[in-house]
């Protein structure tokens, strides 16, 4: 079956625009994750939905990042104003919902703020 | 604060065994994981555990001990496909939210 599909793969983009990026988690998963990985470094929790619920906010950087979650399944996350320090891969993962459910992780999205 | 320690880098051998430690210290905890990301991949799952004691899954095992807040990934038999990065995460409340280590390099030499 499909796994986790993010898109776009790569997205660069200038400083000051907005970016939003899209997530498809495997069907039926009902929890959604969203991580930040900047280059060597470790995950950095976002925000995770059960449902199109997001129970915990507290990970997102700013009030330029938003995300939401439509039907319980596409997600997408939105990054107004970008700016240079956005800059990473942004993971997202799904599992059944559960919380000793596996992670699927997708593929990311390497964005790039110039 | 939350915080998950292991270390930054561990090199070693084909056919050696490699232990990686973690060490957390969470406001909540409800089980740990491992996961593994090899250069330019997303992480894949490794292991699970909610309580106390070793779980062992082919040439890789992972032990909890919570009353010490600490647990390990233990890698056997390495092989050069092994060599990649290893994270713990702890589940840090019961709506499934996860707190990632920084991850453990691992490099395995011929």
């Amino acid at each position: 079956g499909a796994g986790v599909s993010q898109s776009p793969s790569n997205k660069v983009t200038e400083k000051g625009k907005d970016v939003e990026l899209r997530c498809d988690p495997i069907s039926g998963h009902t929890a959604l994750y969203w991580y930040r990985q900047s280059l060597g470094q470790g995950l950095e929790f976002l925000i995770y939905f059960q449902g199109n619920s997001a129970p915990d906010k507290s990970g997102l950087p700013s009030d330029r990042f938003s995300a939401e979650r439509t039907g319980g399944s596409v997600s997408t996350l939105t990054i107004q104003r970008t700016q240079q320090e956005d800059s990473a891969v942004y993971l997202c993962a799904s599992s059944l919902g559960d919380r000793t459910d596996t992670q699927y992780f997708g593929p990311g999205t390497r964005l790039t703020v110039l | 604060g939350q915080s998950l320690e292991q270390p930054s880098e561990v090199t070693a051998v084909e056919g050696a065994i490699v232990q990686i430690n973690c060490t957390y210290q969470t406001s909540g905890f409800y089980g740990l994981s491992w996961y593994q990301q090899h250069d330019g991949g997303a992480p894949t799952f490794l292991s699970y555990n909610a309580l106390d004691g070793l779980e062992e899954t082919g040439r890789f095992s992972s032990f909890l001990s919570r009353s010490d807040s600490y647990g390990y990934l233990l890698l056997q038999e390495l092989q050069m496909k092994d060599s990649a990065s290893y994270f713990c995460a702890v589940t840090t409340d019961s709506w499934g939210k996860f707190q990632f280590g920084a991850g453990t390099q691992v490099v395995v030499t011929p």
